[in-house]
């Protein structure tokens, strides 16, 4: 079964607009972990932000913020002012339990900042 | 702080050849995973080390790939024989410490291998 689903193979944002690229996810775990990762073309994945499942607020990094909605099993990123840089892939990935050590990607979405 | 460091970046073979990837974690970084990402996919993970010690390598081919973590620090990938499908490329990445979810990962650049 899909652990991670990014619905959204492309997105387009016009510069210095706001994008939300989703993320729902599935597990019976009531401990997990939410990671958003960055892939620019050179390929290195970049860690944006962390949402626990315990967390009671939704995490904020700068201009990067998760929209955690537990009961519907979704984790959006919400990109502010985008920049142009923002081009890249972007991907969410969950971390089920305390030892569990595999990290589950999604397809990724390609996001597009347009000047 | 230096990254996690890769070599080689790319790679191009034929298909039954065999090749060798090799990192290098994070300074005092204890788990090690390498992952394969197809184009188009996410990456899957294909074994993690925890110091010099393998802790999941479920979802790696042993029939073709094997892996090792000499005395828990650099790590070597390799793959023999290869095959078409084994195109990707290929992330290392480390971790402080695997026991709690929240870790984050940090990865290499990753080495781009085609096989022709």
């Amino acid at each position: 079964a899909q652990k991670i689903t990014q619905t959204q193979p492309g997105m387009f944002v016009q510069e210095k607009e706001a994008v939300t690229l989703d993320c729902t996810y599935d597990t019976s775990d009531q401990s997990y972990g939410l990671f958003w990762y960055k892939q620019p073309s050179s390929g290195e994945m970049i860690f944006l932000i962390y949402q626990g499942s315990y967390d009671e607020q939704n995490a904020t990094e700068g201009r990067y913020s998760l929209n955690f909605q537990k009961a519907r099993k979704s984790a959006n990123l919400v990109i502010s002012a985008s920049q142009l840089g923002d081009s890249a892939m972007y991907f969410c990935a969950m971390r089920e339990g305390y030892n569990n050590n595999d990290m589950r990607f999604g397809a990724g979405t390609r996001l597009t900042v347009k000047p | 702080e230096a990254g996690v460091a890769q070599s080689p970046r790319y790679k191009i073979i034929e298909k039954r050849q065999s090749v060798a990837f090799w990192c290098n974690p994070i300074s005092g970084h204890a788990t090690l995973y390498w992952y394969q990402q197809i184009l188009g996919q996410g990456p899957k993970l294909l074994i993690q080390f925890q110091n010099n010690g393998v802790v999941d390598d479920s979802q790696l081919p042993k029939d073709r790939f094997s892996a090792e973590r000499l005395k828990g620090v650099d790590s070597t990938l390799k793959i023999q024989p290869a095959k078409l499908e084994d195109s990707a490329v290929y992330l290392c990445a480390s971790s402080p410490d695997s026991s709690f979810s929240y870790n984050e990962q940090f990865f290499g650049p990753g080495t781009r291998l085609t096989v022709l």
